[in-house]
């Protein structure tokens, strides 16, 4: 079945460096959305990317899409405290128009930031 | 973005009963989704509940020990049935944000401690 691999599954880095957490979908996918889950809590929906080679940022969060629609990552420029968390990728694998729509989820990069 | 309220937010069962999950969300949605996540792992879809239809359920869960109520278009709910310890893990549900691009917003979980 549909499968969403994430790398890698933990990453410690001092405050001030740069992360980056990638995902890779053995199908293509119809868009890709990525949660950050903050320790204790639930995921929250970060963003959603849609088009091939489609490039987001939020202030330092920096999401891409490949152009086979594949792949993604998201990138964290000079962590901070405040981004201490598991970031998930979640793919979308249904065909366009079609009914069943489900998301899978990779298994997340839990990141920790050492002040 | 919707708002859901889940409940409850923790507990702790005897082995061999069960346990309903509720969630009540603020506003009308076609499908709910119930994952399950246990420690340090992903999210693994359980079901997708559809109001007037029976749920649709992911391969390995079934229906007799995952019965699942969506009596209308804010409400939804999830039973552990003849709960194990192997059912011990976090619980929730999850709707579409509408509008699209939005992502899915989820509850904040039921944390099921089974001894």
């Amino acid at each position: 079945g549909q499968q969403v691999m994430q790398i890698p599954q933990y990453q410690h880095v001092q405050e001030g460096e740069d992360f980056t957490t990638y995902c890779n979908s053995s199908t293509t996918l119809s868009n890709i959305q990525w949660y950050k889950q903050r320790p204790g809590g639930h995921p929250v929906f970060l963003i959603q990317l849609v088009k091939s080679g489609e490039v987001k940022k939020q202030k330092r969060l920096t999401f891409q899409f490949g152009e086979a629609k594949k792949n993604s990552s998201l990138h964290i420029t000079a962590t901070q405290t405040t981004d201490v968390g598991t970031y998930f990728c979640a793919g979308d694998v249904s065909p366009p128009g079609g009914s069943n729509y489900k998301l899978t989820f990779g298994k997340g990069t839990l990141l920790t930031v050492n002040p | 973005s919707a708002v859901i309220s889940q409940k409850p937010s923790r507990d702790i069962c005897q082995r061999g009963t069960s346990l309903t999950i509720q969630c009540q969300v603020d506003s009308q949605v076609t499908m709910m989704f119930w994952y399950r996540q246990q420690p340090g792992q992903s999210l693994t879809l359980i079901a997708t509940a559809n109001q007037g239809s029976e749920a649709t359920y992911e391969s390995g869960f079934v229906i007799d020990k995952f019965p699942i109520s969506r009596p209308n278009l804010t409400f939804s709910t999830l039973t552990v049935s003849n709960m194990s310890p192997e059912d011990s893990s976090i619980y929730l549900c999850s709707v579409e944000d509408q509008g699209g691009g939005h992502g899915y917003t989820f509850g904040s979980g039921t944390r099921l401690t089974v001894v």
